[in-house]
């Protein structure tokens, strides 16, 4: 089993619509979690963390997690060309891993104009 | 400058050369990241250095060798590298368990 895992896409979804990004992980001790947009050649940029149980919402972005079902999503609302890119799932290890991070593949999105 | 800052960005070498990337934190985090990313791969953390210290090794090859001077600047040094080493290098930092911040990256390439 992958400590991080997302469905590899592509994820198509026509402009306008609501995007929705999932993300699994296996360590229960799992403490940080993040979502990272990665355009083609270019480096992750930080878009959404989320460290308690519930919603986070900032903008169009809305980051949700559920600790008991080790699962973490991403909600892009008003979905526009531009957010066409891979967005990367991460989770800091906590306790049996301060500085782990690891990541899953990747989920690739493409907005249909 | 900001962020993290990391040189060069593009690097062609052959396997016997011996060359250095370079990377540039100025974001106060007390802890840097050496991570890979190869093609239809995850992110694969390399090294991890914490006040200087190198506190996680993923079991990366000799090949790859890195030095943390100081809290702020990272290298990784390497030398007779392989073909599948071609990939995006990247940096980044951190404060603990908080998110990470990657440079623009290093494009490697090995002939």
């Amino acid at each position: 089993q992958k400590e991080v895992e997302q469905n590899s896409g592509p994820l198509s979804v026509p402009e306008g619509a609501i995007a929705s990004l999932n993300c699994t992980y296996s360590d229960r001790g799992s403490q940080s979690f993040f979502w990272y947009r990665q355009y083609s050649g270019k480096s992750p940029e930080l878009i959404m963390s989320i460290y308690s149980n519930g919603d986070k919402e900032d903008g169009r972005f809305t980051a949700q997690l559920n600790k008991a079902s080790q699962y973490v999503s991403l909600l892009i609302r008003d979905s526009q060309p531009s957010d066409s890119a891979t967005y990367l799932c991460a989770v800091n290890k906590g306790a049996s891993g301060t500085y782990k991070y690891i990541f899953g593949t990747g989920t690739r999105l493409k907005v249909l104009a | 400058e900001t962020g993290v800052t990391q040189t060069p960005r593009h690097l062609v070498m052959g396997m016997t050369n011996k060359k250095s990337l370079k990377c540039e934190q100025h974001l106060g985090h007390n802890a840097m990241y050496w991570y890979k990313q190869s093609a239809k791969k995850p992110l694969e953390l390399m090294f991890v250095y914490s006040l200087e210290e190198r506190v996680e090794n993923n079991s990366v090859p000799s090949r790859f060798s890195p030095e943390c001077p100081n809290s702020s600047h990272l290298f990784l040094h390497l030398h007779t590298l392989q073909p599948e080493d071609s990939a995006l290098y990247l940096c980044a930092s951190s404060q603990a368990r908080e998110p990470l911040h990657f440079g623009n990256g290093t494009r490697l390439t090995v002939t």
